[in-house]
C-alpha cells in the first residue's frame, strides 16, 4: 500500500542540538500528523496540522504543513533524553474519497546522547 | 494516558493457537483502530470499525478478525498463531469514521512460541 517517505530513518544527536525530520508524499494531503513512541508503549499524539503552511509548535516542538501539500517537517530544538523514541509521520490524502485512510511513515528514530 | 485500554498487556502462547485481544475507545470515540508492529517495523494498519461496523481493512490476514460492540469496545481475534505473528498490537480510537488524530492504547505484546 502507499506509504510515506519519512527521513532520516534514525539519528543520533548530542544533547542540547536541534533536531529536524521530515515526511514527504507523491500526492496532495489534507491533513499531516506527528507522534512519539516511546519504546514498548503506544505513540502518543504530538502534533496536528491541518492546512498548507501551518506552523504549529508544541513546546519544543514545531511542525509545519509544507506549501505543497505533499511534505511535512518536525523540528525539535534543544533535545533532552526524553526526547528519545521513534516518531512517526501520519497523513491523510486529499482526494481519498470514501477511502479516508491514514497513511502512514516508517518512522525517525531518535538517540540522545546525554 | 491517552483514555484508550487494552488487555492483556502481555501474551504469549504457542503456535496454532487462537487469542482475543480487547480495547477500549475513549469515551465519547466511535472509531477503533487495528495496529500490528513487528520489532523495527513501522504500523501496519489491520482494520477500522465505526460504530459497530466495519469501515475500512488494510493488510490483515484472513486467520485474524475483529469485531465492535454495542458499547464500542472491540476485539481482535489471531487464530491458527504463527510464530511470525509475534508483535505488538495497538488499538487506537478516534471520534468519527474519518481516519485523523486517533489517540494510541498501550498495546498487547503478543508472543508466539
Amino acid at each position: 500500500g502507499q506509504q510515506l517517505n519519512q527521513s532520516p530513518q534514525s539519528m543520533f544527536i548530542q544533547e542540547g542540538e536541534d533536531v529536524s525530520m521530515n515526511c514527504t508524499s507523491s500526492s496532495i494531503f489534507n491533513t499531516w500528523l506527528w507522534y512519539k513512541q516511546d519504546p514498548g508503549e503506544g505513540p502518543v499524539l504530538l502534533i496536528a496540522l491541518y492546512k498548507a503552511g501551518e506552523l504549529t509548535s508544541n513546546g519544543r516542538l514545531t511542525a509545519q504543513f509544507g506549501i505543497t501539500r505533499k511534505d511535512s517537517f518536525l523540528n525539535i530544538s534543544a533535545s533532552i533524553p526524553s526526547d528519545v523514541g521513534i516518531y512517526f509521520c501520519a497523513g491523510q490524502p486529499l482526494n481519498a474519497g470514501n477511502n479516508r485512510k491514514l497513511i502512514w511513515g516508517l518512522g525517525t528514530s531518535l538517540a540522545v546522547n546525554p | 494516558d491517552s483514555g484508550v485500554t487494552q488487555t492483556p498487556k502481555h501474551l504469549i502462547t504457542a503456535t496454532g493457537q487462537r487469542v482475543t485481544l480487547r480495547c477500549s475507545p475513549r469515551s465519547g470515540d466511535l472509531s477503533v483502530y487495528w495496529y500490528q508492529q513487528s520489532l523495527d517495523q513501522g504500523l501496519q494498519f489491520l482494520i477500522q470499525y465505526y460504530n459497530g461496523e466495519e469501515r475500512a481493512k488494510g493488510n490483515i490476514l484472513e486467520r485474524f478478525s475483529a469485531q465492535q460492540f454495542p458499547d464500542l469496545h472491540s476485539e481482535l481475534n489471531l487464530s491458527s498463531l504463527e510464530l511470525g505473528d509475534s508483535a505488538l498490537y495497538f488499538c487506537a480510537s478516534s471520534v468519527d469514521r474519518v481516519q485523523e488524530t486517533q489517540y494510541f492504547g498501550p498495546g498487547t505484546r503478543l508472543l508466539v512460541l
